[in-house]
């Protein structure tokens, strides 16, 4: 069974920091890996999502990279604002048949920007 | 603007009461879920729906029953809630883009 881990569970930073999330998975057969942003009380919102056969992936500052072998990816923030602060959720799709091809979430980055 | 709608959004049940959880989405993805968020527990499948007319069980089935209606509505139905079913339920769906989730409904079983 596919488990994902996010570390560290909270960060709080100064704002314009640059920084870096973590995430890691087990079962490096995935189909695609998604990074959310989950505001308080609210939805999920999507971020970056890259595929099994990409490296990474680029959206404003922010910067995903993959790492099938080693079951890792990370989620790069430039320059971090204040309207940054969020859970940030990383979900590994596997690509087994079943639900073990649906989407496994890990337990989330609550990142705090300070002003 | 498209995307996945989710109705209610805010519900409280008594114990042994029905209701369900409407989600539509227009994204004309084949794939949609329902997951429920607990605290420490992040985000589990409760069931999904690769296409329409097909639906399966996902990490946490039991007490819920499912019915994708037509490709743009995937409904879940709590036949006799209890307080554990309290919880926050997202549907989503599935497409090139990745997942699309809506925004949550926050049930309360008293």
């Amino acid at each position: 069974k596919q488990e994902v881990t996010q570390i560290p569970a909270a960060l709080s930073v100064p704002e314009g920091e640059n920084l870096v999330l973590n995430c890691s998975f087990t079962d490096s057969a995935i189909y695609n890996l998604q990074w959310f942003r989950q505001d308080p009380g609210k939805g999920l919102t999507s971020l970056l999502l890259i595929q099994s056969s990409q490296r990474e992936q680029t959206s404003g500052r922010l910067n995903a990279s993959l790492d099938k072998s080693s079951g890792r990816s990370t989620l790069y923030i430039a320059a971090s604002q204040p309207g940054d602060s969020a859970t940030y959720l990383c979900a590994v799709r596997g690509v087994s048949s079943g639900s073990a091809r649906q989407l496994t979430f890990g337990s989330g980055t609550q990142l705090t920007v300070l002003p | 603007n498209a995307g996945v709608t989710q109705t209610p959004k805010f519900q409280v049940l008594k114990t042994g009461q029905s209701m369900t959880l409407q989600c539509a989405q227009d994204m004309n993805h084949n794939s949609m879920y329902w997951y429920r968020q607990d605290p420490g527990m992040g985000l589990r499948l409760i069931y999904y729906s690769a296409s329409e007319g097909t639906t399966d069980k996902g990490e946490v089935p039991n007490g819920y029953n499912v019915s994708r209606l037509n490709k743009r509505e995937f409904s879940l139905r709590l036949e006799s809630a209890a307080p554990s079913q309290t919880s926050v339920y997202f549907c989503a769906s599935s497409g090139g883009s990745g997942y699309t989730f809506g925004s949550g409904t926050r049930l309360t079983v008293v």
